[in-house]
């Protein structure tokens, strides 16, 4: 089975510190994917990545970078967290288009950031 | 530009009771669609997918959908609702092919209650 396994579960952060949330799939995955979650207004994403060191913004990237060393590991970061940023983040994966199997993104269980 | 467009942010029905979740599609290339179901405190996982094959498509713990192009519909179904089945449901099109990946574009979900 596909595991996307993201570290944090719950995370509690004061406005202006700098977060890190960190997936990691064991699929050899090319891409990977950063979604925020709220209420009423479903998944947003906010970046993606089609390959090592590669990265796309999404429809909503302001206030968030990423980072993608390595295939198995997609970081997002909050430089300078903000009350609005408080949501529930999930991390997925997928195969490219170009490869069989495709077309199904994997998640992880999400991490619920709360900043005060 | 792709769109999804569920119609009820939340359903109530009867343990026992048909199941039936809306979801319209807009997309300016031969769609794929998803239906994505999350538990509590839970991440994503694909319930089925239509990808230009069959359109009535099965998909797991007994939900099916079937694809409508003249209606842009994709819209979800369940014979006999279970108490196991409250969650909420994401319809989900293939977005645009940006980079190397096709991104999902979400509905904003709809929460499934089941009375018993």
């Amino acid at each position: 089975d596909v595991k996307v396994t993201q570290s944090s579960r719950y995370l509690v952060k004061r406005t202006g510190e700098k977060v890190f949330l960190e997936c990691v799939q064991d699929m050899d995955h090319e891409n990977m994917f950063w979604y925020r979650q709220d209420p009423g207004l479903g998944l947003r994403l906010i970046y993606f990545s089609y390959d090592v060191k590669m990265k796309e913004k999404g429809d909503i990237p302001e206030g968030y970078s990423v980072s993608r060393e390595k295939k198995e590991r997609f970081s997002l970061i909050l430089e300078s967290a903000s009350t609005n940023q408080t949501s529930m983040y999930l991390c997925a994966s997928s195969l490219p288009p170009y490869r069989a199997g495709r077309n199904t993104i994997y998640f992880g269980e999400g991490s619920w950031l709360t900043v005060v | 530009a792709q769109s999804v467009t569920q119609l009820g942010s939340h359903v109530s029905v009867s343990e026992g009771a048909l199941v039936l979740l809306r979801c319209n599609y807009s997309s300016s290339v031969p769609p794929y669609l998803f239906w994505y179901v999350q538990y509590p405190n839970q991440g994503l996982q694909l319930l089925l997918k239509y990808t230009s094959a069959a359109t009535l498509v099965k998909g797991i713990n007994g939900f099916e959908a079937e694809f409508k192009k003249s209606e842009t519909s994709f819209h979800l179904t369940k014979p006999s609702a279970h108490m196991s089945d409250a969650a909420e449901y994401f319809c989900a099109v293939r977005g645009t092919f940006q980079g190397g990946s096709e991104k999902l574009v979400f509905g904003k979900g709809t929460k499934l209650t089941v009375n018993p």
